[in-house]
């Protein structure tokens, strides 16, 4: 079946380190998304593809990095630069509508 | 004024009760609406699209009011399985999808 797989699940990160969060989807969408969500708010763009080797900014892209190498890949990288992490990630894919992956809770301790 | 407002919530209501949300939007060149649902520590789903003529998809009716800018969500005989966070979701051109903070639903037996 198609979807999006993102892992980790759970991820902890300790002060000054930077993590890596995968997102592979194969429904052979051409845009793909990361956003943030904390408790209370909606969900906030962090960056966005819409073709491989192309990436943009959305509204919090601070502290954030990623790569499209592939069109199946969007991994986000969390450097250490953000200086509030803590979140909940969630990876998406658009075609008719937005597919979500299941998520990565990350945590820094 | 934020992009996309939803009562927070939470609704409590007992099942087979009969409840309502909206949802206001403040751009009025949006274009495309949709319900998501969202379960505890999980990622959004897809419930339904809204149309401008409303649409209905067994026990859920969703309705798009472009005069006062605001979509709804309607649920009938509510289930315990029910019980989530509804997202609303508005596209207002091109990429740029805004989410609604949600509002939660709690059915009770």
């Amino acid at each position: 079946d198609g979807g999006i797989t993102q892992s980790p699940k759970y991820l902890f990160r300790k002060e000054g380190q930077n993590v890596t969060l995968s997102c592979e989807q194969n429904l052979n969408h051409d845009a793909m998304y990361w956003y943030r969500q904390d408790p209370g708010q909606g969900l906030r763009l962090i960056y966005y593809s819409q073709i491989v080797n192309d990436f943009q900014k959305g509204d919090i892209a601070e502290g954030y990095s990623v790569s499209r190498e592939k069109k199946e890949s969007f991994p986000l990288t969390v450097t250490s630069a953000q200086k509030n992490p803590t979140a909940f990630y969630l990876c998406a894919s658009k075609g008719n509508g937005y597919t979500f992956g299941s998520g990565t809770r990350l945590t820094v301790v | 004024r934020k992009e996309v407002e939803q009562d927070p919530g939470p609704f409590n209501v007992p099942e087979g009760a009969t409840v309502a949300f909206n949802c206001t939007y403040s751009n009025s060149a949006s274009q495309s609406f949709f319900w998501y649902r969202q379960d505890c520590r999980k990622e959004p789903k897809l419930l339904m699209s809204v149309y401008s003529s409303g649409n209905e998809d067994g026990r859920f009716t969703a309705q798009l009011n472009r005069a006062s800018q605001y979509i709804s969500l309607l649920i009938r005989d509510s289930k315990l399985s029910d019980s989530a966070t509804y997202l609303c979701v508005v596209i207002a051109g091109g990429f740029k999808t805004i989410f609604g903070a949600g509002t939660r639903l709690f059915v009770k037996a």
